[in-house]
């Protein structure tokens, strides 16, 4: 049970490059979701997915987009790389997407440098 | 949306005191609240969490405690080892079912 796995684990990028961070998770969890982490700025959750096929925005969504198609995986994609986006990403997913006592578990990160 | 804060930013303790790290939520709606810890180079993991129809839980050297009606929750950890320093990141979920985390505390041990 490998729990959360995000992949690259570090990444530069050059200013207007795209690419997609791979998330996948093998707890058949509903509820998939991508945060940043800056810092002093806490966590801050960008995109998220309570199921295959559906997902919304979060607090911070500008520049990236998601996509579920399978249970398993939900990529992040950013789409013009910007140094704005220099963070540490962190994907994370629950077993229900409502309801108290509804752990959350986070991938170990990828960290992102935008040149 | 709900806004959570807690304080104080950075924490120093000898090894074997108590820490305390409390934070604020602004929600009266929210009805769980859970606390991350997150080892450098980590991503959080949950340690210990409460709902809101329970004022304290324990879990070893680590408890929760809540206070409804002032919107407040600590997390207390007793005899702090080396291995408790980290960044600990409180949340709460509030009436939308969205998990609003607070900025992180960083806590030192000094052995």
């Amino acid at each position: 049970n490998a729990g959360v796995t995000q992949t690259p684990k570090f990444q530069v990028l050059k200013t207007g490059q795209s690419m997609t961070l791979q998330c996948a998770q093998d707890m058949n969890h509903e509820y998939m979701s991508w945060y940043r982490q800056d810092p002093g700025m806490g966590l801050r959750l960008i995109h998220y997915s309570v199921g295959a096929g559906i997902t919304d925005q979060g607090e911070v969504p500008n520049g990236y987009n998601v996509s579920r198609s399978t249970t398993e995986d939900f990529p992040l994609r950013l789409l013009s790389a910007a140094p704005s986006q220099t963070s540490v990403y962190f994907c994370a997913s629950s077993y229900r997407y409502r309801g108290a006592g509804n752990t959350i578990y986070f991938g170990e990160g990828s960290w992102l440098t935008v040149v | 949306g709900e806004n959570v804060e807690q304080h104080p930013s950075t924490l120093s303790v000898q090894e074997g005191d108590s820490a305390v790290i409390k934070c604020t939520y602004s929600d009266s709606a929210s009805n769980y609240f859970p606390w991350y810890k997150q080892e450098l180079g980590k991503g959080p993991q949950l340690i210990i969490d409460i709902r809101s129809n329970v004022g304290e839980k324990k879990d070893q050297r680590i408890a929760v405690t809540l206070n409804k009606t002032a919107k407040h929750f600590s997390l207390h950890i007793t005899e702090t080892q080396p291995e408790d320093s980290a960044v600990y990141f409180c949340a709460a979920l509030d009436g939308n079912n969205r998990l609003a985390f607070g900025k992180g505390n960083q806590v030192v041990v000094i052995p």
